[in-house]
């Protein structure tokens, strides 16, 4: 079974410049999550898809980022316009429903997208 | 979500039985307790997870007490690809709607296997 897939693993971009990273999803998962790290700090949740929809975005750090998932396959993530503090590995993760796979959640994660913002 | 408290780092050596401990006082009834492993330039990956007692898989086992205040996750015979870091994480797995919120990562448990 393939795993969760994320494209691209390393983009550096100029200040002001635009970004969109793609996560691929594991096939059947219907939930589909992006996290993100930034130098030093912890791993942040930003938002989490249930197919298509946005199920929890309070972790967005703002409106230059825009987060989608049509068909609820595949999401994508841009940031319009890229900021110095952007930069960091975003990580997308994706698990089964969990009324479904039972008590045990278990999220995959990508290996991350490493984002250089100059 | 429940506050974790664990090692900011441990250092151990190939074959030993390596024990990290983590503490979460605040876990309420519905909490579930989750560890996760990252290596350097990867996504965390699912090691483990108890609600009590103990647990046992194929890659580590999970103690927790009566009180739930705190777990252990306990690698049996260590090896040098297990340097990782090491994350425990508390949280119910599943709210009202049926979706399964996200993570809340701490800052983890640096481990350093030494030949």
């Amino acid at each position: 079974e393939a795993g969760v897939t994320q494209f691209p693993s390393h983009s550096v971009i100029e200040k002001g410049q635009t970004v969109t990273l793609r996560c691929d999803p594991i096939s059947g998962h219907d939930n589909l999550y992006w996290y993100r790290r930034v130098m030093g700090k912890e791993i942040k949740f930003l938002l989490h898809f249930v197919k298509e929809s946005k199920q929890d975005e309070s972790g967005m750090p703002n409106n230059r980022f825009l987060a989608e998932r049509t068909g609820g396959t595949y999401s994508t993530l841009k940031v319009q316009p890229a900021e110095l503090e952007d930069s960091g590995v975003y990580f997308c993760a994706s698990s089964q429903d969990p009324w479904l796979a039972g008590p045990t959640d278990t999220q995959y994660f990508g290996p991350g997208t490493r984002l250089t913002v100059l | 979500l429940a506050k974790t408290t664990q090692p900011i780092s441990m250092d151990s050596y190939e074959g030993q039985e390596v024990n990290i401990t983590c503490s979460h006082n605040n876990i309420a009834t519905n909490d579930y307790i989750t560890w996760y492993q990252q290596f350097p330039s990867q996504g965390p990956r699912f090691i483990i997870q108890g609600y009590k007692t103990k647990v046992t898989n194929e890659v580590a086992s999970l103690f927790i007490p009566a009180d739930r205040k705190s777990s252990t996750l306990s690698l049996p015979r260590v090896s040098l690809s297990d340097t990782a870091v090491y994350y425990c994480l508390v949280g119910d797995s599943r709210d009202s709607g049926g979706g399964a919120d996200g993570l809340t990562f701490g800052k983890g448990t640096h481990l350093i296997i030494q030949p």
